[in-house]
Formats: structure tokens, C-alpha cells, sequence
């Protein structure tokens, strides 16, 4: 079975400060997705990375976030500077070998920015 | 861009029961449709995928059908269990795509009492 390893699980911060989300696909996988949840808005994607190349990163909020793949084995989500709207859990999510297009989810990091 | 609908938003039903729920897409022209389960806390976990060429998918005590003409798929649950309790959302890919973002509805939150 896929599976997504996500560090920190949880992660309070003050406004302005640098935040710095670890993704690490533990099976094989082509591609890797970062979705954002919150009561408002659900589950969004932010931006997606077929074999360590981004894809799709329309979701991305503003120039306040960016995202990494330097290597097949680990991601990041870097937001700098925070600000309390960004409060939401974070989800790393991989698709297997396979391409049947199933997604597979870890833990998230739940992200408070006071 | 698909708008992905669940009803019911949330549902309390007594240990035993069959249940229904249900999700409706914009644009039919998908190939594949995904039901997750979330437990509170936790990141989702994939239940059942069904590829647009399939109406239906079946694991244990949950089936989901698939009508793409209609823009619908239903996740029946046999035999209602307390550990069935969680929030189940469905998702599709964008037009035409296996792979890449999908869209999420907000979710059916589920209560099974003993």
C-alpha cells in the first residue's frame, strides 16, 4: 500500500514567522499533492508534482507559499510570511505506480498561526 | 472546474441500519470517481474507486455505483456499525483527466450509535 509520512503533525506559529511543512512518500508513487482544509472552504488542492516536476500550482494562495520536490523521496510546503488565515490542516497525498489515479493521504499538519 | 455536491451533510442513524449517501458532480466527462473516509483528526483514507467504464465497486459492506450520464454516485452501507462513524467524501478529477487535482465535496458526517 502507498503511504505519506507528514512532519510536524501539529505546528503553532506566530504571525510572520516561517513555516515549513516535510512531506515523505514511503511507497512508490508518480505524483505528489499538496490539498489545504478548513471548515470554510473544504479540501483544496494547492499544487500537484508529477515526477518531482510541478505540475499544476493554480492553487497555490499567494507569493507567501511555495513548494519543493528536489527528489522523488521528500516535498515541502514553505509559507513565509504566516499569517493567521492560513490556519488549516495540511495534506500531503501521493498516487500510486499503478495510475489508476487513486489517491492516497497522510496525517496532515494542522497549522495555527496566532 | 466540477462542483462536487454531498447530501446529507450529516446523518445520526441507530447500529444495524442500511444507508445511502449520496454525491453529484457538474461534468460528467470524468474517468474515475473516489470515495474516502476521514476519521477526526486524521487524513483520508481511500474506500472505493470506481473507473468510468465500472457502475459499481464493492469492498465488504460498502458498494458504490456510479452514473456518470446523470452526474451521480451513491455509497451504500450494509449493516450500519458504531466504527463506521467518520465523515465520508467523494472526489472527481477534472475533465477528461485520470490523474492531477481533484475536486472534493464537503462530506456526509456520519454517526452510528450503539
Amino acid at each position: 500500500d502507498a503511504g505519506v509520512i507528514q512532519s510536524p503533525r501539529h505546528e503553532v506559529t506566530e504571525m510572520g514567522q516561517e513555516v515549513t511543512l516535510r512531506c515523505k512518500p514511503i511507497s512508490g508513487h508518480n505524483s505528489l499533492f499538496w490539498y489545504r482544509q478548513t471548515m470554510m472552504r473544504g479540501l483544496e488542492l494547492l499544487i500537484y508534482f508529477n515526477n518531482n516536476v510541478p505540475i499544476d500550482d493554480s492553487g497555490m494562495p499567494e507569493d507567501r507559499f511555495s513548494a519543493k520536490m528536489p527528489n522523488a523521496s521528500f516535498s515541502t510546503l514553505k509559507i513565509q510570511p504566516s499569517e493567521p488565515r492560513d490556519s488549516a490542516v495540511y495534506f500531503c497525498a501521493i498516487t500510486g505506480r499503478t495510475d489508476t489515479g487513486e489517491l492516497f493521504f497522510g496525517e496532515g499538519s494542522r497549522l495555527t498561526v496566532l | 472546474k466540477q462542483e462536487v455536491t454531498q447530501i446529507p451533510a450529516a446523518l445520526s442513524v441507530p447500529e444495524g441500519e442500511n444507508l445511502v449517501l449520496n454525491c453529484s458532480f457538474t461534468d460528467s466527462a470524468i474517468y474515475n470517481l473516489q470515495w474516502f473516509r476521514q476519521d477526526p483528526g486524521k487524513g483520508l483514507t481511500s474506500l472505493l474507486l470506481i473507473q468510468s467504464s465500472q457502475r459499481e465497486q464493492t469492498s465488504g459492506r460498502l458498494n458504490a455505483s456510479l452514473d456518470k450520464s446523470s452526474g451521480r454516485s451513491t455509497l451504500y452501507i450494509a449493516a450500519s456499525q458504531p466504527g463506521d462513524s467518520a465523515t465520508y467524501l467523494c472526489a472527481v478529477p477534472d475533465r477528461g483527466s485520470t490523474l492531477g487535482r481533484l475536486y472534493f465535496g464537503r462530506g456526509t458526517q456520519l454517526t452510528v450509535w450503539p
